[in-house]
């Protein structure tokens, strides 16, 4: 099955740095790749995704990269605030499973004012 | 208000003893999910259902249950073979993507279990 490993585990970073969170999978069939936010105390929220025709996609502050041959994806955040402050999941979907979304497991960030 | 509503938010359980969580959406959504989430281990598949009365093991189903009798509702029974259940669910439901894979996941607040 896939296995994604997502590093680091936990970033720290002044407020106004740029922070960025890697993943890798294992699987060369998966296809679509989403990040999650998940704040203190609340639910998992998707911030970005990308699918494996594209290598980059941004939206606003935050950026995610794509390399399949590699087999690597990572979040980028550009100046960061205290709201950014929390949990991030990437996961990987495997092409044709439709559902089955493997989860790496989370990076804690913290943004120091 | 559209969303999925998970409950009883906080759940104590003796050894032994199975348990139910709730989990109901009125997104209209054909598929839903059971993730497990533990410090430090991400978010782990238990059950999927893409639609009404059939549902799939995921990743670590041993020891739990579910059932998928209507479209809005797809609950978590633990029971007592699961040797660890101390943990926080999460439910979760989806548009199946269109012919492209899992559209956005929607979240639940989360039912965390403690065993005694």
């Amino acid at each position: 099955g896939e296995n994604v490993e997502q590093h680091p585990s936990t970033l720290s970073v002044q407020e106004g740095d740029s922070a960025v969170i890697k993943c890798t999978y294992s699987d060369s069939a998966s296809n679509y790749f989403p990040w999650y936010k998940q704040e203190l105390g609340k639910r998992p929220q998707l911030i970005i995704d990308i699918r494996s025709n594209v290598g980059e996609k941004k939206d606003q502050r935050i950026a995610v990269t794509l390399n399949k041959t590699a087999k690597h994806f990572s979040l980028h955040i550009t100046e960061t605030q205290p709201e950014d402050s929390a949990v991030y999941f990437c996961a990987a979907l495997r092409g044709g499973s439709n559902y089955k979304l493997t989860f790496g497991k989370g990076t804690l960030l913290t943004v120091n004012p | 208000d559209g969303g999925i509503t998970q409950s009883p938010k906080y759940l104590f359980r003796k050894e032994g003893q199975n348990v139910t969580l709730s989990c109901e959406q009125n997104l209209n959504h054909d598929a839903m999910y059971w993730y497990r989430q533990d410090p430090g281990q991400g978010l782990r598949l238990i059950y999927y259902s893409q639609i009404v009365n059939d549902f799939q093991k995921g990743d670590i189903a041993e020891g739990y249950s579910v059932s998928r009798e209507k479209k809005e509702s797809f609950p978590l029974t633990v029971t007592s073979a699961q040797k660890n259940p101390t943990a926080f669910y999460l439910c979760a439901s989806s548009i199946p993507g269109q012919g492209r894979g899992t559209g956005e996941l929607f979240f639940g607040e989360g039912s965390r279990l403690t065993v005694l």
